[in-house]
């Protein structure tokens, strides 16, 4: 089991162009959580997902963030028309219901 | 609004001596609290949580609901233990343990010889 698998491993955009952040859960974990941490902060809780289902965005930005977890693939979290305020690391963890959560090695967006 | 402040930036003590770092929480309701630990080009992970009562690698945590603190020892510090280390806080019985966490902004332990 590979665990979970974030990619890229960092990602460089201009200002303005869009971002989309890649995330495989554990095998068998049906639960997806998305985290930003910006420079000299903690993790910070974006979203949760299960499969086809957004469970709980409340940490997300009201503009240009989405995410979403299909059927089938990976979870993916988009950022549209990016700023330099975007840059940070995001980290993206599965579980399964009342299990330990695990997490990727997270992508490092920089925007130019 | 809940609130996870963890004091130390860097914490640096020498191989054997005794660790704590410390952390500090605001919530109104009833929390979990959980220690996470991040090696050197590793993935985060979970080193323990307070309603398990374990200890791992010889560090343990005592949640104190009086002083509002959960604070991480080890009564002597291996090299191994250098590493970031993030203390978190979730609602209690909230699904999954990594259901809308809050982190403090993690503490760095640097063990020397």
């Amino acid at each position: 089991n590979a665990g979970v698998m974030q990619n890229p491993r960092h990602l460089v955009r201009r200002r303005g162009q869009e971002a989309r952040l890649r995330c495989s859960p554990m095998k068998g974990h049906s639960h997806v959580y998305w985290y930003r941490q910006l420079p000299e902060e903690g993790l910070k809780f974006m979203v949760y997902l299960q499969k086809e289902n957004i469970i709980d965005e409340s940490g997300m930005p009201k503009e240009r963030f989405s995410a979403e977890f299909p059927k089938e693939g990976p979870s993916i979290l988009r950022i549209q028309q990016v700023v330099r305020g975007d840059s940070a690391a995001y980290f993206c963890a599965s579980s399964n219901a009342n299990t330990e959560a695990f997490f990727g090695q997270g992508t490092r967006l920089t925007v130019v | 609004a809940q609130r996870v402040t963890q004091p130390e930036k860097l914490l640096s003590v020498f191989k054997g001596a005794p660790v704590e770092l410390k952390c500090n929480y605001s919530y109104s309701g009833s929390p979990e609290l959980f220690w996470y630990v991040q090696y050197s080009r590793q993935r985060l992970q979970l080193l323990l949580r307070h309603i398990s009562r374990e200890s791992i690698k010889g560090f343990t945590a005592d949640l104190n609901k009086g002083e509002t603190s959960f604070h991480l020892k080890k009564p002597f510090a291996q090299e191994e233990d250098s590493a970031m280390y993030y203390c978190a806080l979730s609602p209690f019985g909230n699904t999954g343990t990594a259901s809308k966490l809050t982190f403090g902004t993690g503490t760095r332990l640097q063990v020397t010889l």
